[in-house]
């Protein structure tokens, strides 16, 4: 887990309420991702940001929004228009141009 | 689209068996290969990685992988399995553009 930490560990929502999940790393790493991990589904990519102020889409954005206002730091937002907000969700830091990833504790979100 | 594929969902080895689990990938460009593993609720480990170089590639905890470029595919070896081994293990493709895809992720059962 290293230098990344993500809270809660975690997170019961109410259907309709937006939740933050934050992730924030000491690694000095540029790329920062968001993914999903759902049972026999592997991880699939939401968003993922290589610098301040900037982050592009992944394989299953819509639903979710993030910023990256910071370095260090890149929160993912669950929204109401997101459909089945259960799973696991996975934030990793890599070092540029291509590097390893490196992943934090998790976040398990549970929609009630 | 880039993509990555593990046929198998789950292998089954003896304890002090040689083990291997299957990647295939399909991306535009060089392709960046990585195998990470996984125990119970937590987040992913590097295990190792290919950028470029020699074709067999040294890992953590006696893992290897050998990428074959004409065959499209990034096998993750050991000679000798443990017991301790038994997690679920993912094989991941980046592009130039830091976008990662992951496969659905091989449960590797070692035995006594």
């Amino acid at each position: 887990d290293g230098g990344i930490t993500q809270s809660p560990k975690y997170l019961f929502r109410k259907e309709g309420q937006n939740v933050t999940l934050s992730c924030e790393q000491n690694l000095n790493h540029d790329a920062m991702y968001w993914y999903r991990q759902d049972p026999g589904q592997g991880l699939r990519l939401i968003y993922y940001s290589q610098i301040v102020n900037d982050f592009q889409k992944g394989d299953i954005a819509e639903g979710y929004s993030v910023s990256r206002e910071k370095k260090e730091s890149f929160p993912l937002t669950v929204t109401s228009a997101q459909k089945n907000p259960t799973a696991f969700y996975l934030c990793a830091t890599a070092g540029l141009p291509v590097d390893t990833q490196y992943f934090g504790p998790g976040t398990r979100l549970t929609v009630l | 689209a880039q993509s990555v594929a593990q046929p198998e969902d789950q292998v089954n080895v003896a304890e002090g068996n040689p083990l291997t689990v299957k990647c295939t990938y399909s991306v535009s460009g060089n392709p960046y290969l990585f195998w990470y593993v996984q125990y119970p609720n937590r987040g992913l480990q590097f295990l190792l990685k290919y950028i470029t170089g020699d074709n067999l590639v040294k890992g953590s905890y006696g893992f290897e992988a050998e990428f074959n470029k004409s065959q499209t595919s990034f096998h993750l070896k050991k000679p000798s399995a443990l017991v301790s081994d038994s997690a679920l293990y993912f094989c991941a493709v980046r592009d130039n553009a830091g976008k990662s895809t992951f496969g659905d992720g091989t449960t590797l059962t070692v035995k006594p």
